[in-house]
């Protein structure tokens, strides 16, 4: 059974902190996404990395894939309340299947 | 263009009783997959349909079931309703599926099982 561990589970910082998020596996992923969800909604895509070492970044947030394509980190500066929500990564495998992280819960205080 | 529209958004049902739950995905989008979503369980994939037919899915039991229509709409079902189904129903549609390019979700159908 392929598992992707993200880590922390629950995260509460105070505004303007900056924090990484990280996703990791023993197995090889094509690709990883990273998506943000809202309470009572349903996730929404932030990014999909496809090369090893990749970096994205959108705006306050950078993205980056590892070398070997087994792990990835989410790094956000400067967090705002806006950051708050469920951050989910998912890879993909090579059978196509898509692998879902537990979420790491972010709240950003005021 | 729009979103993937996800109905109803709520849903009570009695234990035993049976639910449909409806995606209409982004158009030109052929793929529709299907998750639960729960506090405990986080995201459990249950299948996945391209163009009408099922191409992967989760280890859920028989109960759950859909089925995708040529206009690519997705209806998912589940019979003999348990407590346990209680959950967030999440409908995901993309391009192609196989997740390579990403999912759009819907907001889901919160279903409510008493």
């Amino acid at each position: 059974t392929q598992l992707l561990e993200q880590s922390p589970q629950f995260l509460s910082i105070q505004e303007g902190e900056n924090l990484t998020v990280y996703c990791n596996s023993s197995s090889v992923f094509s690709s990883l996404q990273w998506y943000r969800q809202e309470p009572g909604e349903g996730p929404v895509l932030l990014v999909t990395v496809v090369t090893g070492g990749e970096v994205k970044k959108l705006k306050r947030l950078t993205f980056q894939f590892g070398d070997a394509r087994k792990d990835s980190s989410l790094h956000i500066t400067a967090a705002q309340p806006g950051d708050t929500g469920l951050y989910l990564c998912a890879g993909v495998d090579s059978n196509y299947q898509l692998i879902w992280g537990a979420g790491t819960k972010l709240i950003i205080k005021p | 263009k729009a979103g993937v529209t996800q109905t109803p958004r709520y849903l009570i049902k009695t234990r035993g009783q049976q639910v449909t739950l409806s995606c209409s995905p982004i158009s030109g989008h052929r793929s529709v997959s299907w998750y639960q979503q729960t506090p405990g369980q986080g995201l459990q994939f249950l299948f996945e349909y391209f163009s009408e037919t099922q191409r992967n899915k989760g280890n859920f039991p028989g109960r759950f079931s859909g089925r995708q229509f040529s206009n690519s709409r997705s209806e998912m079902n589940v019979s003999t309703l348990e407590l346990g189904d209680s959950a967030l129903y999440l409908c995901a549609s993309s391009t192609l599926g196989q997740g390579n390019y990403g999912y759009t979700f819907g907001s889901g159908t919160r279903l409510t099982v008493v």
